[in-house]
């Protein structure tokens, strides 16, 4: 199984801030990575799908890059209504993992 | 609208049984591979199974696997995850996920509301 690790667990940090969190898998996954974000008592929301590619309707601030192994999610400026958990996800095989998740707060 | 709208949860004993509805509307259901995930109360997200559009192929966590069946009725516009032997360790909220292109293995980019599922005596 393809394990998927998230880095930060947890993320402090101001309005405006440029915010990057990092997901490693255990085994290449070519570009087969998803970001999701997920607020309070709400389902998760997908932000970039092939690691690199912005779902319909979300901010241009989100991007997502890497291949193979390391993985990133940049928000290029924080706004207030991005502080939440977000997920990684492989989906290179028919297996889904998650990572862990990196919860996002206020500083 | 895309749209799904799951059902089901409720309190069950240990060792008993349950059955989630998944209904979609919006899109060609058939043409979409779905799936089941769950978060455990303050946990993070867990995938528990997949369906292909034509049903002629599912994938099971190991958590779940011999315990849970997936199905899904194409006429009706929804899928199902009977959940037998149920453990205490299965409580969580349960989604259900659209998956993103057609292709056969692919990100989740429509989801349920949730439903809760409590396993205890």
């Amino acid at each position: 199984d393809i394990q998927m690790t998230q880095s930060p667990s947890t993320l402090s940090a101001a309005v405006g801030d440029r915010v990057t969190i990092t997901c490693r898998a255990s085994q290449s996954i070519s570009i087969w990575l998803a970001w999701y974000q997920q607020k309070p008592g709400k389902a998760p929301k997908l932000l970039i799908y092939k690691a690199s590619s912005l779902e319909s309707g979300v901010p241009s601030r989100f991007s997502g890059s890497g291949s193979g192994t390391e993985f990133t999610l940049t928000i290029s400026s924080l706004q207030p209504d991005d502080f939440a958990t977000y997920y990684c996800q492989e989906y290179n095989t028919y297996w889904w993992t998650f990572g862990q998740g990196t919860k996002v707060e206020i500083k | 609208e895309v749209q799904l709208l799951d059902s089901g949860g409720g309190l069950v004993e240990p060792g008993g049984s349950l059955r989630l509805s998944c209904a979609a509307s919006g899109f060609t259901f058939s043409n979409y591979a779905m799936s089941w995930v769950r978060q455990a109360p303050g946990k993070g997200l867990e995938w528990v199974s997949t369906i292909s559009g034509s049903s002629d192929r599912t994938d099971y966590a190991d958590s779940v696997k011999g315990r849970f069946t997936i199905s899904r009725d194409n006429s009706k516009n929804t899928m199902y995850l009977q959940m037998n032997s149920l453990r205490a360790e299965d409580t969580a909220i349960y989604y259900c996920a659209k998956g993103h292109s057609g292709r056969r293995v692919d990100a989740f980019d429509i989801w349920g509301q949730g439903t809760m599922v409590t396993v205890s005596s």
